[in-house]
């Protein structure tokens, strides 16, 4: 089965902080994704990325940025943490645009910022 | 309006029940479609693809309907551990097919 892994289960950081979320999957998957999930919207789609050093915006990619330097890892930066942005974040990865088969989520990362 | 719209509920069921949900897209050049199945405080997890023309996968039917832009799941016999928040799913064509999630319907299925 497919891993997705990310580094924190539960987080608290102060306003102004800037924040790393890191996301690993072990199955050499190319595209890779971030959303944050709040009550009442759903799951959001922040950036993406289908391969090594590419990067796509998502729906709400304000006050975040990402990384992608190898194929298993895609790091969320949030640049100067703020309290909108006290959400849960989950990350997920697909083999390849194209495959229509459904994503493999991360067990989430909730973040509080204070 | 919404990209996938469905009703938030809760439904409550006792168990043994049958229970439907719905779930509308708006984008007539959706391609693939998926229902989820979330738990409390945990990650959604797949847990069926829909396809055109129908499929069952145990006590679980899911639907699309096409021309209508629908799509339904069913569920047999309902469980206790049936009890979770269920996510409609669509892919698109374009914007290397992301996917785009409904906010949820939850059930509640009790003794």
């Amino acid at each position: 089965d497919v891993k997705v892994t990310q580094s924190s289960r539960y987080l608290v950081k102060r306003t102004g902080e800037k924040v790393f979320l890191e996301c690993v999957q072990d199955m050499d998957h190319e595209n890779m994704f971030w959303y944050r999930q709040d009550p009442g919207l759903g799951l959001r789609l922040i950036y993406f990325s289908y391969d090594v050093k590419m990067k796509e915006k998502g729906d709400i990619p304000e006050g975040y940025s990402v990384s992608r330097e190898k194929k298993e890892r895609f790091s969320l930066i949030l640049e100067s943490a703020s309290t909108n942005q006290t959400s849960m974040y989950l990350c997920a990865s697909r083999p390849s645009v194209g495959k229509a088969d459904g994503y493999t989520f991360g067990s989430g990362t909730r973040l509080t910022v204070v | 309006r919404k990209e996938v719209e469905q009703d938030p509920g809760p439904f409550n069921v006792p168990e043994g029940a049958t229970v439907a949900f719905n779930c509308t897209y708006s984008n007539s050049a959706s391609q693939s479609f998926f229902w989820y199945r979330q738990d409390c405080r945990k990650e959604p997890k797949l847990l069926m693809s829909v396809y055109s023309s129908g499929n069952e996968d145990g006590r679980f039917t899911a639907q699309l309907n096409r021309a209508s832009q629908y799509i339904s799941l069913l569920i047999r016999d309902s469980k206790l551990s049936d009890s979770a928040t269920y996510l409609c799913v669509v892919q698109g064509n374009t914007g290397f097919q992301k996917l785009v999630f409904g906010t949820g319907t939850r059930l509640l299925v009790s003794p």
